[in-house]
């Protein structure tokens, strides 16, 4: 059974720069696991950031960077601003297998 | 525009069944991964199930694997989960989602829900 770990909360100050982690329960997250990451603001559905690590979605500002730093996945957040607002998931594969993360929220202030 | 409507959603009483449905639009429906994405009330996200574009290859999380049934109907663009022996815990919003990025999603719906009591 695969736990996929974040951190429960994190605050960050407007214009700051924040990295979220996302780590395997099993051993080391790494490129082989196709990392992802979405943004879900109360009472919505979630929007896609990331995936393949570190290719941004669509649409998504280049404040948002994906990377694998040491064993974990990672959602870079430079130059916060308020409308980051929100809960952050991660979900990585493992064979026919996938798992989000706990999530992450994000605070601005 | 593309766009994925859920449906079927409503209250069921433990152990009963439901369907769920999903109708894709804007897009060629029969060329993508689409799935389930399911949300416990004030919870985090959890994968359901996935189903290929002809329908051939199926995957489940292994704990839904056997009270979960997906399918797909090309012809009519529509996505299904069914749910036998429904519990109390499986009340949550369920989410369609197409899986257009490589084993990432690029596309929700906006979910129906299920409450099971």
């Amino acid at each position: 059974q695969h736990v996929v770990t974040q951190e429960p909360s994190f605050s960050v100050s407007p214009g700051g720069t924040i990295t979220l982690t996302c780590g395997l329960s099993s051993g080391s997250v790494s490129t082989e696991n196709h990392p992802s990451w979405y943004q879900q603001t109360p009472g919505q559905a979630p929007r896609t950031l990331i995936y393949e690590t570190s290719t941004r979605s669509s649409g998504v500002p280049d404040r948002f960077s994906g990377s694998i730093s040491g064993n974990k996945a990672a959602l870079t957040i430079t130059g916060a601003q308020a409308e980051d607002e929100s809960n952050f998931y991660c979900l990585l594969n493992s064979g026919a297998i996938f798992v989000f993360g706990t999530g992450t929220k994000v605070t601005v202030l | 525009e593309v766009q994925l409507v859920e449906s079927g959603g409503g209250l069921v009483q433990p152990g009963g069944s439901l369907g769920l449905s999903c109708a894709a639009t804007g897009f060629t429906f029969n060329t993508y991964w689409v799935g389930w994405v399911r949300q416990a009330p004030g919870k985090g996200l959890e994968w359901v199930a996935n189903i290929k574009p002809d329908g051939s290859e199926r995957q489940f999380v292994d704990s839904m694997r056997g009270r979960f049934s997906i399918s797909r109907d090309n012809s009519k663009n529509s996505l299904f989960l069914h749910v036998n022996s429904l519990r109390v815990e499986d009340t949550a919003l369920y989410y369609c989602a197409r899986w257009g990025h490589p084993y990432a999603v690029d596309v929700w719906g906006q979910g129906t829900t299920v409450t099971v009591s």
